[in-house]
């Protein structure tokens, strides 16, 4: 059964950039689907960030103006995640997902709570 | 972009059916996945596809979609059906995975 778990610094900086990484267990990443990015605002709704083939090729929401990266390394089953130029408004619980068009968002991760503050 | 509308709350008495709509212009053309949200936990899939069941969700638990409506349809509703749902689609004109608001259902 796959399992993804995600990990971040917790707390960044505004005008900073954010770096996060989801590590995959019990599925190899070279074997297909997309792996995707997502965050929810406290008290707010999904918003999707950014997805990965095992390819390397990806996609990203227009809304976040090209401030997103996001990458895979297949060799350590991971996806990782920057977001450069944190605001306030980027504080958020960010959550990886494996997905497929037909299939939707079928496994997460159990999120982790990153803060933009000085 | 694609905007997915969907009622902020419905409240429903244990036992009824609970009937939560997402609204999409032409909707019916895409495909539909539906999402359950527990209070701090991560959304776990309930429907996809408009109406597949993953094999861990109970039958209780159906979709439908068609024209300017998806719907997802709780049956029997139970305390542990109290959640917040979102369904989503893909937006294949702007390469974007796009979600409905949020529907808080809250068991009477």
């Amino acid at each position: 059964q796959v399992q993804l778990r995600e990990s971040g610094p917790g707390l960044v900086k505004p005008s900073e950039t954010l770096s996060l990484v989801c590590s995959v267990s019990g599925y190899s990443i070279s074997t297909g689907y997309f792996w995707g990015w997502l965050r929810q605002p406290p008290g707010k709704g999904l918003e999707w960030i950014a997805s990965i083939f095992h390819s390397g090729s990806s996609s990203h929401s227009p809304s976040l103006n090209g401030r997103v990266t996001i990458s895979v390394d297949t060799s350590k089953n991971h996806v990782s995640l920057t977001l450069e130029s944190v605001t306030a408004a980027d504080t958020a619980v960010y959550y990886c997902a494996r997905h497929e068009t037909a299939m939707g968002f079928d496994s997460w991760g159990q999120g982790t709570l990153v803060t933009v503050s000085s | 972009s694609y905007v997915l509308t969907q009622p902020p709350s419905i409240s429903v008495a244990p036992g009824q059916t609970a009937t939560i709509t997402c609204g999409g212009d032409e909707i019916g053309i895409k495909t539909v996945h539906w999402y359950r949200q527990r209070s701090g936990q991560a959304p776990v899939r309930v429907i996809y596809n408009d109406h597949d069941r993953p094999s861990e969700i109970p039958e209780r638990f159906s979709g439908s979609n068609s024209g300017n409506t998806a719907t997802l349809t709780i049956s029997r509703v139970e305390a542990g059906d109290e959640a917040d749902y979102y369904c989503q689609v893909w937006d294949r004109r702007h390469d974007d995975y796009v979600f409905g608001g949020g529907t808080k259902v809250t068991v009477l």
